[in-house]
């Protein structure tokens, strides 16, 4: 099953520059996406969302920005800091509001000072 | 802040005994679900649960489990006679009834390996 797929396993940015993660998906029904977080030994933290009505939501530091077109979805991080190295997953939502999430397979970000 | 607990962090147990994973979700959240990932790979949706009826589980959720709300407050997955395979980590997390889509929070996790 792979209906969301995050292709880097693997991302190192310098402390001060742009991380960018991306993800992309196969399911036309999904309509709501999600980026986590996750520390070692922690459950996933929600990062930032976005609905498929809108191709762009930031908060702080953090940008999501979704191209339906291309089932493609990205996160910006800007300023990139060593506290945000981690695992970050995209999950994606369709039908009802409280179905279940599909993550991808993450990614794991290193900040480096 | 309210969050999701969860107990025990870690649980070992042999093959083919049954274990609890309890859960505590934030009050006044409605909606429940359990996920896994075995190591190495992705978190997978085992089960959500509303109005003390399961609203949907995965083909991963077989006899062997089920779920409980006893109180009101936990939140809990048992598997019957584990496997090998069932070593993973398990999350719970909640959600809120509100206008819209909601995130859902996730609990620490439980380790559990089985011998």
């Amino acid at each position: 099953d792979q209906q969301v797929k995050q292709n880097s396993p693997s991302l190192s940015v310098q402390e001060g520059r742009i991380s960018i993660l991306n993800c992309d998906y196969t399911n036309s029904m999904f309509d709501y996406f999600l980026w986590y977080k996750k520390y070692p030994a922690e459950g996933p933290t929600f990062l930032i969302s976005i609905s498929s009505i809108k191709d762009k939501n930031e908060d702080g530091r953090f940008t999501v920005f979704l191209n339906k077109s291309a089932k493609h979805l990205s996160l910006h991080i800007v300023p990139s800091q060593p506290g945000d190295s981690a695992v970050y997953f995209c999950a994606a939502k369709g039908g009802t509001s409280y179905g279940k999430l599909t993550f991808g397979q993450g990614t794991i970000l290193t900040v480096h000072p | 802040e309210p969050e999701v607990t969860q107990t025990p962090s870690h649980q070992v147990t042999q093959m083919g005994q049954e274990v609890i994973l309890r859960c505590v979700p934030i009050s006044n959240h409605l909606y429940f679900y359990w996920y896994r990932q075995i190591l190495g790979q992705k978190v997978e949706f085992l089960v959500s649960f509303y109005n003390n009826e399961i609203s949907e589980k995965s083909e991963i959720f077989d006899d062997q489990f089920s779920v409980e709300r006893p109180d009101g407050s936990n939140f809990t997955l048992k598997i019957r006679s584990t496997k090998l395979e069932d070593s993973a980590m398990y999350f719970c997390a909640s959600t809120s009834r509100g206008l819209g889509y909601n995130e859902q929070f996730f609990g620490p996790g439980t380790r559990l390996t089985v011998l």
